[in-house]
């Protein structure tokens, strides 16, 4: 099994909602990783999760929380969202031991009203 | 700083009609350059990764190539459905097991029938 899933495919939120976007894996990588694609430009990375613990935070505002609950899901949680926020979210795992090859779930497009 | 520049950033081709994409990187210590593909809305889809200047990988109507500076996609007779964006990333030593991307700008390739 080679698929990153992301839940829900769509997302429209207004700036005081509270909502939640999820990725799963099974195949048994311990890194995850959230990336931001606005659009015509290539993805943009947010965070990364080594061994379930947040290695890298790339200066994304506190407005974006992850979680790691286990080593196969991954959550965003999205607070007080700015409209510039809408984009296609994109969830992406890789094995820490191997070429690194990174592979991504289809993403989630969000709209922030 | 690391950088990755793709050319051109659209191409339109006619079915058949073979060409070259362009990858050019500077980079402190290549860990590793991949080649994505990516429909609209949808998350990019792993192509090939590529290690050491004279490695190829083929796939398909796809080959990739790799230099000490740059790295080619080569479509041979494409055909509509090949019609895409095409990002090439590169993953540099950072002292870390996992891999930090940095992703060119991509091309958009369009082949008509």
């Amino acid at each position: 099994d080679t698929e990153v899933t992301q839940t829900p495919k769509h997302l429209v939120m207004g700036m005081t909602n509270k909502k939640s976007l999820k990725c799963e894996q099974h195949m048994g990588h311990r890194a995850m990783y959230w990336y931001k694609q606005k659009a015509k430009k290539p993805p943009e990375l947010m965070f990364v999760y080594s061994y379930e613990k947040l290695s890298i935070n790339e200066s994304v505002p506190s407005r974006f929380s992850p979680e790691c609950p286990n080593s196969s899901l991954l959550n965003l949680h999205l607070h007080a969202l700015q409209p510039e926020d809408s984009a296609l979210y994109l969830c992406a795992s890789s094995s820490l031991v191997s070429h690194n090859e990174q592979f991504f779930g289809p993403g989630t497009r969000l709209t922030v009203l | 700083e690391d950088q990755v520049t793709q050319s051109p950033e659209a191409l339109r081709l006619q079915e058949g009609e073979s060409s070259s994409l362009n990858c050019s990187y500077t980079v402190s210590g290549l860990r590793g350059l991949f080649w994505y593909r990516q429909d609209p809305g949808k998350g990019p889809e792993f192509l090939f990764t590529l290690y050491s200047a004279g490695e190829e990988k083929e796939k398909e109507r796809l080959k990739a190539t790799l230099t000490k500076k740059e790295s080619f996609l080569h479509i041979t007779a494409p055909k509509p459905e090949d019609s895409a964006t095409y990002l090439c990333a590169v993953r540099t030593a950072g002292g870390t097991s996992y891999g930090k991307l940095t992703f060119g700008q991509g091309t958009i390739l369009t082949v008509h029938p």
